[in-house]
């Protein structure tokens, strides 16, 4: 156990589905990251969030909407996606501070999505 | 191109031996990180080196790193059936702004360890 949980751990959906990933963390970090790791790709980091605000988006389609509501959640809201979407897609979190020097991550189990 | 390219991409042992796992990296870091990944789960932080740090070790894991020629090694001494599994380097480069920072991890491909009983 990392401190990091997430649910479901599995979804299956269609193109035509809205659903949502839950990510949950129980370390008191104030950072929290969404990737993707798909087939033969590397991990791919997809949102960030420092003290719930929003500081990188890596050119992720607008079908993903990420949301964090207080430093302990995180939510990615999925709506009309793609077979090419389908991969495991994991939470991470840490404690960030400024030029502090350690940036390990903690990541939950994942969510793996198959989009049909 | 990306940061964090792992060689071999699959290594596979007998229990025991040592397994040696490379990193290749394009551009400067503040530090360098490996990861382990059982399949289909989550990763797991196993150790960081700093730049100004050429060798660190935590029980069996032993790692390398040297800034001239961009690129650390991960070694895993006496290795057990339960280390089997995928391996990541993470480079990281500071982002944010506005008096804090957080660690912006890219992670390569990854060294697929099988270890056999």
């Amino acid at each position: 156990e990392t401190g990091v949980t997430q649910t479901p751990r599995h979804l299956v959906m269609g193109m035509t589905n809205k659903k949502s990933l839950k990510c949950e963390q129980h370390l008191g970090h104030n950072a929290m990251y969404w990737y993707k790791q798909s087939a033969k790709k590397p991990l791919e980091l997809m949102f960030v969030y420092s003290l719930e605000e929003r500081v990188e988006n890596n050119s992720v389609p607008s079908r993903f909407s990420p949301e964090c509501p207080n430093s302990s959640h995180l939510f990615l809201h999925l709506h009309t996606l793609q077979p090419e979407d389908s991969a495991l897609y994991l939470c991470a979190s840490s404690q960030e501070g400024w030029n502090r020097g350690r940036y390990e991550q903690y990541f939950g189990p994942g969510t793996r999505l198959t989009v049909t | 191109s990306q940061q964090g390219e792992e060689d071999p991409q699959a290594l596979s042992i007998q229990e025991g031996e040592n397994a040696t796992m490379n990193c290749s990296y394009k551009t400067s870091i503040n530090n360098l990180q490996w990861y382990r990944q059982n399949s289909g789960r989550g990763l797991v932080h196993l150790i960081l080196i700093r730049s100004n740090e050429r060798e660190k070790h935590s029980g069996r894991l032993r790692v390398t790193l040297d800034t001239s020629k961009k690129s650390s090694s991960l070694l895993i001494t006496a290795s057990r059936a339960a280390d089997t599994a995928s391996y990541f380097c993470a480079t990281d480069g500071l982002a944010g702004a506005g008096g804090t920072s957080y660690g912006k991890l890219t992670f390569g491909q990854g060294t697929i360890l099988t270890v056999h009983p």
